[in-house]
């Protein structure tokens, strides 16, 4: 069974960093590109960063690029995303998800990690 | 890198087919057949419903289906249910260098 569990979510400043972790299981990881996608509280989805099965390629939204750093570790089956100059707009509950086919397919979700920020 | 267009929200009746329409640009919905589509009801992570434009995961109901034309795609819900009632987006594969991009979401309404 595909399990994705994501964690690293609290409450920090303005301006604070941050890094989010995605723990991979019930599938070869690094055969795979991996996503991170977000949702403000009452909004809708935002795709925010893609990674390359093996780490080589990274992709980011606009909104993020310059601030966020996607990785990945497939020797602990992990995915990571660190967060920087961190603003109120990037309050938000941050999904890890698989993609099937390194074309935008996400099939299979966590749970999601909510990320507050504020003083 | 706009987001997709979909309406705000569609409703339909027990029995009813619905159709939810996802429009992007010749960069994304129109280039690429890498149009996705999500189920997320409240408080739950979103669920891949179509793929590829018109292929469902093993496990969903062939209630849903899935097409595209020129730069919209568009999501069928047939012989609606209850449990259908949902937020619905659609993604899509794009040449602009985010690589992927969401709708903004539909709230459907089963009457």
């Amino acid at each position: 069974e595909v399990q994705l569990v994501e964690s690293g979510g609290v409450v920090v400043q303005p301006g604070g960093s941050l890094r989010l972790s995605c723990a991979a299981s019930g599938f070869t990881f690094d055969d795979y590109a991996m996503h991170w996608v977000r949702q403000a509280p009452g909004k809708g989805l935002e795709w925010v960063s893609l990674i390359s099965w093996d780490g080589g390629s990274t992709y980011y939204a606009d909104s993020v690029k310059g601030r966020f750093t996607i990785s990945r570790d497939n020797s602990k089956n992990s995915l990571y995303l660190q967060m920087n100059s961190l603003r109120a707009e990037d309050t938000a509950l941050y999904y890890c998800a698989k993609d099937g086919s390194s074309h935008g397919n996400l099939d299979y979700w966590g749970q999601g990690t909510l990320v507050t920020v504020s003083s | 890198q706009s987001a997709l267009t979909q309406p705000a929200s569609v409703s339909g009746s027990p029995g009813q087919s619905i159709t939810i329409s996802c429009t992007g640009t010749s960069s994304d919905v129109g280039g690429y057949n890498y149009v996705s589509w999500y189920q997320q009801h409240p408080g739950k992570a979103p669920k891949l419903m179509i793929y590829e434009v018109s292929n469902r995961p093993s496990g969903v109901s062939n209630r849903f289906s899935g097409s595209k034309s020129g730069n919209t795609a568009s999501l069928t819900i047939s012989g609606l249910q209850a449990e259908d009632e949902a937020d619905y987006y659609c993604s899509s594969y794009t040449s602009s260098s985010t690589r992927v991009v969401f709708g903004g979401g539909t709230k459907l309404t089963v009457l």
